[in-house]
C-alpha cells in the first residue's frame, strides 16, 4: 500500500537559513508526489509536484523538491526563508483512483 | 473566479444531530473528495467520487453519507452515528489524472464543533 511519512512534527529555522523539510515515501511502481501548504484554518494550497523528469521540481513561492529514488524520499527546499512561510506543510503521494494519500504534516516555524 | 466553495465555515452541532456541509465547484472538474482533518494525524479520505451519481468510500466512511447528483455539487452529511465528529472538514477536487497531474484543489474548509 501506499504511503508517506513525515519525520518531524516541527522544523525550526531563522529567517534567510535554508530550509528543508522531509518527506519518504513507500508506493509500488512510479511515484506521483505532491506538497502542499496550510495556513491556521485555511483549506490546502498546491505548492509542486513530481511526476516524471527532473529529479529537482520547482514549485511556487520559491520553493523546490528533489525527488531521490534510491532514498525514496521528496524532501522540500527553499533557499531562504521567511517569516510568512511559517506553517504546515504535507507531503502527499497519489493512490488508486486518483487518490491522495497524506501524511501527518510538519509544522514549519520561521524565526526573525 | 474559479473555485471551490465549502459552506459553512464554522458549525456547531449538539450531540444526536445530523449536519450536512456543502461542497461546490465551478471548475468543471469531475472528481470530488471529502477529507477530514484531526491535529497531527493528517488528511484522512471519507468519500470521493470520479463521476456524476456515483461515489466509493474511502478510508474512514463510517458515520458519514455522501450524494453526487450534480457535476458541481458533493454534500457530506455527518450523521449521528459518527462517534467522534468534531474536526476539519476539507472538500477537494480534481481534473481526470491523465489531464494535469493529478493534484487536487481544495476549498477552504469546514470547522465542525459537537457541543
Amino acid at each position: 500500500a501506499q504511503s508517506v511519512a513525515q519525520p518531524e512534527d516541527q522544523v525550526n529555522v531563522a529567517e534567510g537559513n535554508p530550509l528543508t523539510v522531509k518527506c519518504t515515501y513507500s508506493v509500488s511502481g512510479n511515484p506521483y508526489l505532491f506538497w502542499y501548504v496550510q495556513y491556521p484554518n485555511r483549506g490546502l494550497q498546491f505548492l509542486l509536484k513530481y511526476i516524471t523528469g527532473d529529479n529537482l521540481v520547482k514549485g511556487s513561492y520559491g520553493f523546490e523538491a528533489e525527488f531521490n529514488k534510491s532514498q525514496t524520499s521528496f524532501h522540500l527546499k527553499k533557499p531562504s526563508a521567511l517569516v510568512s512561510d511559517s506553517a504546515l506543510y504535507f507531503c502527499a503521494v497519489k493512490g488508486g483512483y486518483n487518490k491522495l494519500i497524506f501524511g501527518a504534516g510538519t509544522r514549519l516555524a520561521v524565526h526573525p | 473566479d474559479g473555485g471551490i466553495t465549502q459552506s459553512p465555515k464554522y458549525l456547531f452541532r449538539k450531540e444526536g444531530q445530523n449536519v450536512t456541509l456543502s461542497c461546490e465547484q465551478n471548475l468543471n472538474h469531475d472528481a470530488m473528495y471529502w477529507y477530514r482533518q484531526d491535529p497531527g494525524q493528517g488528511l484522512r479520505l471519507i468519500y470521493y467520487s470520479q463521476i456524476v451519481n456515483d461515489f466509493q468510500k474511502g478510508d474512514i466512511a463510517e458515520g458519514y453519507s455522501v450524494s453526487r447528483e450534480k457535476k458541481e455539487s458533493f454534500p457530506l452529511t455527518v450523521t449521528s452515528a459518527q462517534k467522534n465528529p468534531t474536526a476539519f472538514y476539507l472538500c477537494a477536487s480534481s481534473p481526470p489524472f491523465g489531464g494535469q497531474g493529478g493534484e487536487l484543489f481544495f476549498g477552504e474548509g469546514s470547522r465542525l464543533t459537537v457541543l
